[in-house]
């Protein structure tokens, strides 16, 4: 399996507070990529990233930003946590338009 | 706008029977396409990616084959077996990956 790790893998928090989930990968891979996975959705884009300190938005963007400081690492920060922001996300791993290799996601409750 | 429709969205069968997965696609502009496995509570594994360029892909009994023209992939799993039972996922390569919303297939002994 490929390096990836998620942390954390599970969360519960409140409305409105803020809250950062980590994506590390001893892969050495360019791209790193966040989605989230709800019921009836699939699997959505949120952020992407294509090296250190490049990032582009997704197709489920609003109320997240991401941060990509180190080729290993991608954070997903969700600045004012929403109810509808309650899903599981997953990271992502790719070398160039190739495979990508998931992490075994983080579960977020948001209460 | 690119979607990917998977059929069937369940499916049962019996251990043994040889089966075969649907992924249509709208758009045939796409760089590869790729299939997933996902047990309940875990992660996506990858098991097949099929570039552009490509017809068909083949991992021990999985073979994945691809129609750009007509928008479809479909995934054969010969001699199914319980282990097999999860969600498949299609996804399709567009310099971002778009997913289908899986075929979830039980095999039963």
């Amino acid at each position: 399996d490929a390096g990836i790790t998620q942390s954390p893998r599970h969360k519960v928090t409140e409305t409105g507070t803020p809250v950062t989930l980590r994506c590390h990968q001893t892969e050495n891979h360019r791209y790193m990529y966040w989605y989230r996975q709800d019921p009836g959705h699939g699997l959505r884009l949120i952020h992407y990233s294509y090296g250190v300190k490049d990032t582009d938005k997704g197709e489920v963007s609003d109320g997240y930003s991401v941060s990509r400081s180190k080729t290993e690492d991608f954070l997903l920060t969700l600045e004012s946590a929403t109810s509808s922001q309650t899903s599981v996300y997953f990271c992502a791993i790719s070398a160039a338009q190739e495979t990508q290799y998931f992490g075994p996601g983080t579960r977020l409750l948001v209460l | 706008k690119q979607e990917v429709t998977q059929i069937p969205a369940a499916l049962s069968v019996p251990e043994g029977e040889n089966l075969v997965l649907n992924c249509s696609f709208t758009d045939s502009a796409i760089y590869n396409l790729q299939w997933f496995r996902q047990d309940p509570g875990k992660g996506l594994t990858s098991l097949l990616l099929i570039q552009s360029s490509q017809r068909e892909q083949t991992s021990g009994r999985l073979n994945a084959s691809l129609d750009k023209s007509s928008g479809r992939s479909t995934l054969y799993i010969a001699a199914s077996q319980p282990g097999d039972s999860a969600t498949y996922l299609c996804a399709v390569n567009t310099d971002k990956l778009i997913f289908g919303t899986g075929t979830r297939l039980q095999v039963f002994p």
